[in-house]
């Protein structure tokens, strides 16, 4: 049984269109996070909620907003695509005060 | 800037090698800290971690990583690598009032030749 998964593992699309990430935990955490993986393999964090409510906010376009509906999910939506949105996005979750964040697969994301 | 530095981005090693990877972190504090695994095409995968206690912390697969506060150093090691071990890893710190937000160096590639 998959702790984090995310859909769709794979995006291919056109630079302009709006595309969603979707992120589901079954851990029972309350925290959970967005992190983009460019093509160097470097990790860098976008988004965080707690409980619902967002905490960390990086420098990150407002083409891209996250959604929250309740503390097991976490969505990622992006408008008007650009080519540098290409990379793959990891959502995780942890248990607040606990420190270790557990990963979904990853979506793809290329932007052609 | 406070950030995490790996200083080995490209690893080769034959089987049976011995290996060590340097992580250095510059926030001050109590800080936790971190390896996580990332074989190819798969997500991460926590190594192990450290919190407090015993500054040598073993995790899984036979690693193990000395946390020198000294040095504001983590690094990685392990005794005999195997061809399995040919990944990508990541260290990471989770700073003082960082909302669990974990900060990653930018990976070492290890490459593992039987």
């Amino acid at each position: 049984d998959t702790a984090v998964s995310q859909t769709p593992k794979y995006l291919v699309t056109q630079m302009g269109n709006d595309k969603s990430i979707k992120c589901e935990q079954n851990l029972g955490h309350d925290t959970m996070y967005w992190y983009k993986q460019d093509s160097k393999k470097f990790l860098k964090i976008m988004f965080s909620y707690n409980n619902k409510e967002l905490i960390i906010n990086e420098t990150v376009p407002n083409r891209f907003s996250p959604k929250s509906p309740d503390k097991a999910h976490l969505n990622l939506h992006i408008n008007s695509l650009e080519l540098g949105d290409s990379a793959v996005y990891f959502c995780a979750s942890s248990q607040m005060g606990a420190g270790e964040l557990f990963f979904g697969e990853g979506s793809r994301l290329t932007v052609l | 800037a406070q950030s995490v530095s790996q200083h080995n981005h490209h690893v080769i090693l034959s089987e049976a090698a011995s290996l060590e990877l340097g992580c250095n972190y510059s926030y001050g504090g109590t800080v936790n800290l971190f390896w996580y695994v990332q074989y190819p095409g798969q997500h991460l995968q926590l190594l192990l971690k450290y919190f407090s206690g015993d500054p040598l912390v073993k995790g899984i697969k036979g690693f193990e990583a000395e946390f020198i506060k000294s040095k504001f150093s983590f690094n990685l090691r392990k005794p005999s690598v195997q061809w399995s071990d040919t990944a990508e890893y990541f260290c990471a710190v989770n700073p003082p009032g960082g909302y669990n937000k974990l900060i990653f160096g930018a990976g070492t590639r290890l490459a593992v030749h039987p």
